[in-house]
């Protein structure tokens, strides 16, 4: 049973305009979100992150935002650039003494030139 | 230069035969995971050590062994037992808990014959 998941496994976008990468979860005890990003054949890069006590993070031009009463949280990169493409995982930590991530299945974006 | 590795990149084995994937990192981080990522599927924890000479079950563990002697390295064993050994395997480590920024190693890429 999927805690984290990521319903779009591709997004397109054209070049300049708004990406936004959607991931839900059902776990009302995840206390950190956090985003990466992974090309083919390589580890995934830390993106950003939220606490749960917040509901928007921003880092240049990437925001993500969490609707917690939803459970639902959102990330948006403006303007998106052909670099951006890549695969896009959403992971959730899980409050307490259990130390692991529980990942979503990820989100494939190209972003046109 | 600090930074995570794995070695090798790709690497073929027989059914039936042990192979160990080597993870050194020199960012003096205390915890250190292995994960499985398999085609279209978000990644699954394999083991995950917070200290020296010590490592918990994630949530893929049968088949596999890991040992935690030093502080710069978590090998992970690759076992006959595990029924579907070849995947890619990735490395990572975090100051503290995965709530924080892990960084992940380029991976490797192991085929059974």
């Amino acid at each position: 049973d999927q805690q984290v998941k990521q319903n779009s496994p591709s997004l397109s976008v054209q070049e300049g305009r708004i990406s936004i990468l959607n991931c839900d979860y059902t776990n009302s005890m995840f206390d950190y979100f956090l985003w990466y990003k992974k090309y083919p054949a390589e580890g995934p890069t830390f993106l950003i992150s939220i606490s749960s006590i917040k509901d928007k993070n921003e880092d240049g031009r990437f925001t993500v935002f969490l609707n917690k009463s939803a459970k639902h949280l959102s990330l948006h990169i403006v303007p998106s650039q052909p670099g951006d493409s890549a695969v896009y995982f959403c992971a959730a930590h899980m409050a307490g003494n259990n130390r692991k991530l529980i990942w979503g299945l990820g989100t494939s974006l190209a972003v046109n030139p | 230069d600090g930074g995570i590795t794995q070695s090798p990149k790709y690497l073929f084995r027989k059914e039936g035969q042990n192979v160990t994937l080597s993870c050194e990192q020199n960012l003096n981080h205390d915890a250190m995971y292995w994960y499985r990522q398999d085609p279209g599927q978000g990644l699954r924890l394999i083991y995950y050590s917070q200290i020296v000479n010590d490592f918990q079950k994630g949530d893929i563990a049968e088949g596999y062994s890991v040992s935690r002697e030093k502080k710069e390295s978590f090998p992970l064993t690759v076992t006959s037992a595990q029924k579907n050994p070849t995947a890619f395997y990735l490395c990572a480590s975090s100051i503290g808990g995965p709530y924080n920024e892990q960084f992940f190693g380029p991976g490797t890429r192991l085929t059974v014959l």
